[in-house]
């Protein structure tokens, strides 16, 4: 079953717009939520991550909005370029028993035109 | 450089002959995990390590083996490929979980299975 699902599979934007990607998970025990952005021909690699114990966490122009209650947490790129042009994954992670496994949705390409 | 190395990058080869893709990393990191990517369902586990001799199953293991002799080293092996098994596969290594969850990836292992 996928525990973590992602929305939208695919996303085009203007140079300069914001770029919102959508992630909801199942698994209540999740207490890690990154984001990895991974170029054509490239592994994934961490963009950004939140924990749940804070609502929003923002780095450059990169910002995760979390909501708890709601098990929903999203990535905004503002003033989106066109190097942000990439597939972006959400991902959950747990530790104890499940030993910090990331459980990833299913993939976001943006393709922001210039 | 900090690295996850994958061999070989690309691979084309028959239904049913046996094929070994080489993982290593230089972070002298304990847990260390295969992922295959697929369009539209993202990344999923097939295996994981914790640890030297110490290895488990992921979300996705049928028709995969893995070893865990060295711990810069983390083969992933199959022995009677299918053309199911036709997908983009990356190893991931990790540092302790005290000191967080990021992940880093290989460049990726093309396989097609003919």
């Amino acid at each position: 079953q996928q525990q973590v699902k992602q929305s939208p599979q695919s996303l085009i934007v203007q140079k300069g717009g914001i770029s919102i990607i959508n992630c909801a998970y199942e698994n209540t025990a999740f207490d890690y939520f990154p984001w990895y952005q991974q170029f054509p021909g490239k592994g994934p690699a961490l963009l950004i991550a939140i924990r749940p114990d804070v609502s929003e966490k923002k780095e450059g122009r990169f910002t995760i909005s979390f909501n708890k209650s709601a098990k929903q947490f999203s990535l905004h790129i503002m003033d989106s370029q066109p190097g942000d042009s990439a597939t972006y994954f959400c991902a959950g992670g747990a530790g104890g028993t499940s030993y910090g496994k990331l459980t990833f949705g299913q993939g976001t390409i943006l393709t922001v035109h210039p | 450089e900090a690295q996850v190395t994958q061999n070989p990058r690309y691979l084309i080869t028959v239904t049913g002959k046996k094929l070994t893709v080489t993982c290593s990393q230089n972070m002298n990191h304990e847990y260390m995990s295969w992922y295959r990517q697929d369009p539209g369902l993202g990344l999923r586990q097939i295996y994981y390590s914790m640890n030297v001799e110490v290895t488990d199953k992921g979300d996705v293991p049928e028709g995969y083996k893995v070893s865990r002799k060295e711990k810069r080293n983390f083969p992933l092996i199959l022995e009677s490929p299918s053309p199911n098994q036709t997908s983009l596969y990356f190893c991931a290594s990790r540092r302790p979980l005290v000191g967080g969850n990021e992940q880093f990836f290989g460049p990726g292992t093309r396989l097609t299975v003919l």
